[in-house]
């Protein structure tokens, strides 16, 4: 069965400090991604990675940054926390895309991150 | 970037009732995909459908490409049904970059 796991349901940081989001997928798919996920704003994409140190930024990448030195294993990192950036955030991966219904994206459980 | 959007922002339904989703979306895609948020946060991906008609169960969607707009349609509806909806674009030629609407949040009542 397809999963991705994240390493903390729930986290709380203090402003300042940096903060490390741990996302694995055991689907051996080359895609992942990070969102974060803010009422009435749907999900906005973060980074996302097509290789193993491949990445590219999404839409909204200021204050954050990522690592990718394994296929399964997609980090996300917030460099120094602040109280904006209070959120759920959620990893997911996706096969290449080959125009299939299996290049459907694959979501974590999610984060929910506290800053205070 | 894309715009999509999707209505009604919110509704609540008596159990039983049938119920349809929308998403229109501001440019041509490679991808469209419908996903169901539980109350628990979890996302499953629902369909995965560019163009055409699917049906999986009580669940069916419609995306007319050309007008670019997709359909969700929930018949019979259940207390599981209850979530967030959310339609995701794949803009054409910029694989792997997907665009959410902000949802729509279903309640079914007993």
């Amino acid at each position: 069965d397809v999963k991705v796991t994240q390493s903390s349901r729930y986290l709380v940081k203090r402003t300042g400090e940096k903060v490390f989001l741990e996302c694995v997928q055991d689907m051996d798919h080359e895609n992942m991604f990070w969102y974060r996920q803010d009422p009435g704003l749907g999900l906005r994409l973060i980074y996302f990675s097509y290789d193993v140190k491949m990445k590219e930024k999404g839409d909204i990448p200021e204050g954050y940054s990522v690592s990718r030195e394994k296929k399964e294993r997609f980090s996300l990192i917030l460099e120094s926390a602040s109280t904006n950036q209070t959120s759920m955030y959620l990893c997911a991966s996706s096969p290449y895309p080959s125009g299939s219904t299996a290049d459907t994206q694959y979501f974590g459980p999610g984060t929910r991150l506290t800053v205070l | 970037g894309i715009q999509v959007e999707q209505s009604p922002p919110d509704l609540i339904l008596q159990e039983g009732a049938n119920s349809t989703l929308r998403c229109n979306f501001s440019d041509s895609v490679n991808n469209l995909q419908w996903f169901h948020q539980n109350p628990w946060g979890q996302l499953i991906n629902l369909f995965y459908i560019p163009s055409g008609t699917k049906q999986n169960g009580r669940l069916s969607a419609t995306t007319v490409a050309t007008e670019r707009y997709s359909l969700l349609y929930i018949s019979s509806s259940q207390t599981t049904d209850s979530g967030v909806y959310f339609c995701a674009v794949e803009r054409r030629y910029n694989f792997n970059k997907f665009y959410f609407g902000s949802g729509t949040k279903l309640n079914v009542k007993p």
